[in-house]
C-alpha cells in the first residue's frame, strides 16, 4: 500500500459530514475504489470512479475526484454510528494482462453520538 | 453485485498441519478470484490471483509450496495453507472478479486462521 496513502484515523459527531481523503501516485489508474470493512468481516463495496470522472454521487455517498493532483475524496453525509468502520481507497492498475488493486492502509473512522 | 462466501470463517490449527479455505462465488461464474492476507491493523496484502483452470499467479514474496491455490471450477476457489505455523495466523479473505468494464471486486467474509 506505499503507492495509496491515506490517513489512518477520523472522528467525527453523529450527524456531521465525514470526508475521508486518499491519495495516488499512478496516473495511468482507470478506476478507483472506495471499500468499507466492518470488525472482523470483508470488505464491502462502497463505490468507484472512472477516472475521467470528477465526482459521483450515491445517496450519502459523494466521491470526488482530482486526476490532477491524484487525489481522491470520500463524503458521507450525515454520518451515522453504523458508518463505523475502515474505509480503504484502491485504485486498479494493468501491467500487461496483469491487473491488480493497490491499497490504502485504510482509514478508521469513529463516530461518536 | 457478486456474491462470494468462505469456508470456515475460522479456524484454529495445530503447528504442522495443513489448513484448506473454500471461496466460492454464489451467483457469478468467476475466471479470476484473488486471495489476500490481512494482518491486524494493516491493509491487505495480494497472495495471489487465482485464475480457473490454470496455475495460480503468485505475488513476490508469497511460497507457492506454502500457499497451495486450486480453481477448479467458475464457483470454486480454494487455498491450502500447509504445514501452518504461528506466523501463518491471519485473517484471509477472497475476492471475486466480476468482470465487465470495471473489474470490480467482491469480496468474501474473510477466514480467521490462528494456528497454536
Amino acid at each position: 500500500g506505499e503507492d495509496v496513502e491515506q490517513s489512518l484515523f477520523l472522528s467525527v459527531r453523529e450527524g456531521d459530514s465525514s470526508v475521508i481523503n486518499c491519495t495516488y501516485t499512478d496516473s495511468s489508474s482507470t478506476y478507483l475504489y472506495w471499500y468499507k470493512q466492518e470488525p472482523g468481516a470483508g470488505l464491502q463495496l462502497l463505490t468507484y470512479i472512472f477516472s475521467n470522472m470528477d465526482m459521483k454521487q450515491d445517496q450519502r455517498l459523494t466521491v470526488l475526484l482530482n486526476k490532477k493532483d491524484k487525489h481522491l475524496s470520500l463524503r458521507i453525509a450525515d454520518t451515522q454510528t453504523g458508518d463505523s468502520a475502515i474505509y480503504f481507497c484502491a485504485e486498479r492498475r494493468y501491467a500487461g494482462n496483469n491487473r491488480k488493486l493497490i491499497w490504502g492502509l485504510g482509514t478508521s473512522l469513529a463516530v461518536n453520538p | 453485485g457478486a456474491v462470494v462466501s468462505q469456508h470456515p470463517s475460522w479456524v484454529i490449527c495445530k503447528s504442522g498441519t495443513s489448513v484448506k479455505i473454500e471461496c466460492r462465488s454464489l451467483d457469478f461464474q468467476a475466471t479470476t478470484m484473488f486471495w489476500y492476507r490481512q494482518f491486524p491493523k494493516q491493509s491487505l496484502m495480494l497472495m495471489a490471483t487465482s485464475n480457473e483452470g490454470s496455475k495460480a499467479t503468485y505475488e513476490q514474496g508469497v511460497e507457492k509450496d506454502k500457499f497451495l491455490i486450486n480453481h477448479a471450477s467458475l464457483t470454486l476457489s480454494t487455498l491450502t495453507v500447509t504445514s501452518a505455523h504461528p506466523e501463518d495466523s491471519s485473517f484471509y479473505i477472497c475476492s471475486v472478479e466480476a468482470g465487465g468494464p470495471t473489474d470490480t471486486q467482491y469480496f468474501g467474509p474473510g477466514t480467521r486462521l490462528t494456528v497454536l
